[in-house]
């Protein structure tokens, strides 16, 4: 049971590279969920995904896309990457509202140069 | 809208002391909760303990308890006995009944030092 997994750890990108972010959970959860984290502000919601086919938008999607193709996993996009994009980028999973826990995991830092 | 405010950037607790972390919230909610994480420098999200707005005791996990006043609308972390491995980063969040519980809203954190 491996939880929450995110591929990459690590990327740097240049200026308009694009890339996506993968986000798997073997846990059966229904919801997943994007953040980026910068220094002295939390964690800011992105994307998140309350069932397999559905996406929406979060408190700073600008930049992004998103796709939940398969119930397991959950992608971010960047299009055309911008150094306000240099974050680390958190994947969460939980099973459904209420008093569900949000599953984190480990984590992309990703450099925009 | 749902709301999220740590006051203190950084707090420093002596091994074996207890400390508390301040929390407070704002939200239209009539139903919500309220969360705490930690996160330590390998920088990994760990849930740690978790308060109902309808709870009528307030929630303990081993050294960690939160002190729910809910007219003050404050939610903090206590822990007692610290140790050195709880150095990191603190987390208050919460979601509510507005949002279908679905959205975790999160404040800017705590970083606390643990000193021998």
């Amino acid at each position: 049971n491996a939880g929450v997994t995110q591929t990459p750890k690590f990327r740097v990108l240049k200026t308009g590279q694009s890339m996506t972010l993968l986000c798997a959970q073997d846990m059966n959860h229904e919801y997943m969920y994007w953040y980026r984290q910068d220094p002295g502000m939390g964690l800011r919601l992105i994307h998140y995904s309350v069932g397999e086919g559905t996406t929406a938008k979060g408190e700073v999607p600008d930049g992004y896309n998103v796709s939940r193709l398969k119930k397991q996993n959950f992608l971010l996009g960047l299009e055309s990457a911008a150094p306000s994009q240099t974050s680390v980028y958190f994947c969460a999973s939980q099973t459904s509202g209420g008093t569900d826990t949000q599953y984190f995991g480990p984590g992309t830092r990703l450099t925009v140069l | 809208a749902q709301k999220i405010t740590q006051t203190q950037p950084g707090m420093f607790v002596q091994e074996k002391e207890a400390v508390t972390l301040d929390c407070t919230y704002d939200t239209s909610d009539p139903s919500y909760g309220l969360f705490w994480y930690k996160q330590p420098s390998s920088g990994e999200m760990i849930f740690l303990i978790y308060q109902g707005s309808y709870d009528q005791q307030n929630a303990t996990e081993g050294r960690y308890s939160l002190n729910f006043q809910k007219a003050r609308k404050s939610a903090n972390l206590v822990i007692s006995a610290s140790q050195l491995g709880d150095s990191a980063m603190y987390f208050c969040a919460m979601r509510g009944w507005n949002t279908g519980f679905q959205k975790l809203v999160f404040g800017t954190g705590t970083r606390l030092l643990v000193s021998p």
